[in-house]
């Protein structure tokens, strides 16, 4: 059973860029049928995409953020991570990594719990 | 960019009813959506990928359909455990969208 789990700060501060890691268990993040996404979702709101990586390191990321995201793997580590620049209170989510299947279909089959990242002075 | 929107916002349901949301898509899409269940403090989890497919291991009471631009998640007969708010989420481009989500709340 995959499992994924992501760590970092839960508090940033304006300005300031957030990090977070998601650590894959229970499956290679090499695997080729996968990518590796981060999806946020603002306290009492809907979920907004982020991006996602192959584990070559081919990204795709959501128009809107992406003059401040960055998505990495570390296939070592079975790893993948998320920066994100410039940080505002807008910025406040609970963010969370998921698989995605990528054959002719896509959608995201398994998601970490979530963490919850404020973005306060 | 492809939006989606998700009609109604919030329904009140009893257990039994027969629940219809709807997901629509501002270009074609063909089928490529997908709609998710999330319950509060959770993550999302899949119900049908490609508009209508059954994900492994969902109660069969839960059905999707349409194409283009218009799609429907129906669940047949709403039980206790459905109560929670339902995403749909669309994948034609290399991007990904979400709609707003629409809750499913007790009447």
């Amino acid at each position: 059973q995959v499992q994924l789990q992501e760590s970092g700060p839960g508090l940033v501060k304006p300005s300031q860029t957030l990090s977070l890691t998601c650590t894959v268990s229970g499956g290679s993040i090499s695997s080729g049928d996968y990518y590796w996404s981060w999806i946020r979702q603002p306290p009492g709101k809907g979920l907004e995409w982020i991006g996602y990586i192959y584990y070559s390191g081919s990204t795709y990321y959501n128009p809107s953020l992406k003059s401040r995201v960055t998505i990495s793997v570390d296939t070592s580590k079975n790893q993948f991570s998320l920066k994100l620049s410039s940080v505002t209170a807008a910025d406040t989510a609970v963010y969370y990594c998921a698989r995605v299947y990528y054959g002719r279909q896509r959608y995201f089959d398994y998601w970490g719990q979530g963490t919850l990242v404020t973005v306060s002075s | 960019d492809i939006q989606m929107t998700q009609s109604p916002s919030s329904l009140s349901a009893s257990v039994g009813d027969r629940v219809t949301i709807t997901c629509q898509a501002s270009q074609d899409i063909s089928n490529y959506l997908n709609w998710y269940q999330q319950k509060p403090g959770k993550a999302p989890k899949l119900l049908i990928y490609d508009a209508s497919n059954l994900e492994t291991g969902v109660p069969s009471r839960f059905s999707g359909s349409g194409s283009g631009t218009e799609f429907t998640l129906t669940i047949s007969s709403l039980q206790p455990d459905d109560f929670a708010t339902y995403y749909c989420q669309q994948y034609k481009s290399f991007s990904f969208t979400f709609g707003p989500g629409t809750k499913v709340d007790i009447k």
